[in-house]
């Protein structure tokens, strides 16, 4: 099947500091990526969609300034944490599909970000 | 709004057979998928029904009533290894994705 990486696989930063997470389709070109987010024991919940070449779709309450995304080219999204807190630590995944509506999302192996 | 409900919880032994139940409330749909999420994690895809009726897969089948909002994940001959959460997600009609709060699975001895 199609596959998505994600890297890094956990973080560990400083309040205050901002974190990268990537993104990368590497075997199919995604005009449309999806950032999701999951605290322990519940489930995913969409940030934002991704889109090439133009700006993000955030979900309501996300905040575009804290949490930037950049879609600069069909295979990788990046997600950056600007100024994270402690209550930004949360398990992030995105996903992908490759084109074709009823086809599966292909996730991303996750970032474990910890902020202390 | 939009609505995905699943238990919470479900208990069963090694060798026997489960069933999760999933219902859903959407603005249109374009599909239902089944995921299978270990602890820390991402969701590996399990199944996806667009048709009404079973589609079996090994030890896994999903089943799908369209008219009645209604799915379920059928797991047999149980392993312990699949003690996981299993997510139950549905395609709007903008092919969005709308995610249930998933079953925690617990398999027994």
């Amino acid at each position: 099947g199609a596959v998505v990486s994600q890297h890094p696989s956990w973080v560990i930063c400083k309040s205050g500091t901002s974190v990268k997470i990537e993104c990368r389709s590497l075997d199919f070109q995604a005009t449309t990526m999806f950032w999701y987010r999951q605290f322990p024991k519940q489930s995913l919940m969409l940030m934002a969609t991704s889109n090439e070449g133009s700006k993000a779709t955030y979900e309501q309450g996300v905040e575009k300034d804290k949490f930037l995304i950049n879609h600069a080219s069909l295979t990788l999204s990046t997600l950056t944490v600007t100024s994270a807190h402690p209550e930004d630590s949360s398990f992030y995944i995105c996903s992908a599909s490759p084109p074709g509506d009823s086809t599966e999302a292909f996730f991303g192996q996750g970032t474990r970000l910890t902020v202390v | 709004g939009q609505n995905i409900d699943q238990p919470t919880e479900m208990t069963a032994t090694e060798g026997a057979i489960v069933q999760i139940n999933c219902t859903y409330q959407t603005s249109g749909f374009n599909g239902l998928f089944w995921y299978q999420q270990h602890a820390g994690e991402a969701p590996t895809f399990l199944s996806y029904n667009v048709l009404d009726g079973l589609e079996e897969k090994g030890r896994f089948s999903s089943f799908l009533s369209r008219s009645k909002g209604y799915s379920y994940l059928l797991l047999k001959e149980l392993q312990m290894k699949d003690s996981a959460s299993y997510l139950c997600a549905v395609k709007d009609s903008n092919y969005q994705l709308i995610w249930g709060a998933g079953t925690k699975l617990i398999i027994k001895p």
